[in-house]
């Protein structure tokens, strides 16, 4: 059972690059994420997804695109990279049918822009 | 906007003591809160989920509780582990959120258990 799996595992870009960060999840969740999370600190959701064909935004999205053409796919597109990008990237997913409401989380994606 | 914090930011124990970390939140209007634990490297993994109707989860030697009313939140560890060292965080899901459900989460609790 791979859950949430997320690639690449690491990355180095150039400022003003683009890179997209590849999500996949196999337990047919409705529900997808993208959280960064900086040194020290806590997670902050970038995008959301309730559904395919359906996104938007979280608390920090600016520098960030989504698409969900797929249930079981959520990539992340960031374009003209920025140092301030340098993060952890993680991607998650639940399911609203029954009552289960556990969120999973891939292992996530580091990010270096330099 | 809802604010999550937890105290203390980093703890030593030696083995076999028990401990508690502490969550606290400003928003008492929620929905749930959940509890992961964060090993270095990885993602988060799921420890405990307590509906806001409930005061309390048990497993195993985890016991978190929730008093919803003063937005406090804590979570147990018995006759601690070294295995156990890993960085906690807990995150609340608000009542008044529809779509996305999003969680605020603290900083975390980075735990050190000595052998």
């Amino acid at each position: 059972n791979a859950g949430v799996t997320q690639t690449p595992k690491f990355r180095i870009l150039k400022i003003g690059q683009s890179m997209t960060l590849q999500c996949a999840q196999d337990m047919n969740h409705n529900y997808m994420y993208w959280y960064r999370q900086d040194p020290g600190m806590g997670l902050k959701l970038i995008y959301y997804s309730v559904g395919a064909g359906i996104t938007d935004k979280g608390e920090v999205p600016n520098g960030y695109n989504v698409s969900r053409s797929t249930t079981e796919d959520f990539p992340l597109r960031l374009e003209l990279a920025a140092p301030s990008q340098t993060s952890v990237y993680f991607c998650a997913s639940r399911t609203t049918v029954g009552t289960g409401n556990t969120i999973y989380f891939g292992e996530g994606s580091w990010l270096t822009v330099v | 906007k809802q604010e999550v914090t937890q105290i203390p930011a980093a703890l030593s124990v030696p083995e076999g003591e028990n401990l508690v970390l502490n969550c606290s939140f400003t928003d008492s209007a929620i929905y749930n809160l959940q509890w992961f634990r964060q090993d270095p490297g990885k993602g988060l993994t799921s420890l405990l989920l307590i509906q806001s109707s409930q005061r309390e989860q048990t497993s195993g030697r985890l016991n978190a509780s929730l008093d919803k009313s003063s937005g406090r939140s804590t979570l147990y560890i018995a006759a601690s582990q070294p295995g156990d060292s890993a960085t906690y965080l807990c995150a609340v899901r608000g009542s008044g959120e529809t779509s996305g459900s999003r969680l605020t989460f603290g900083e975390g609790t980075q735990l050190t258990v000595n052998p």
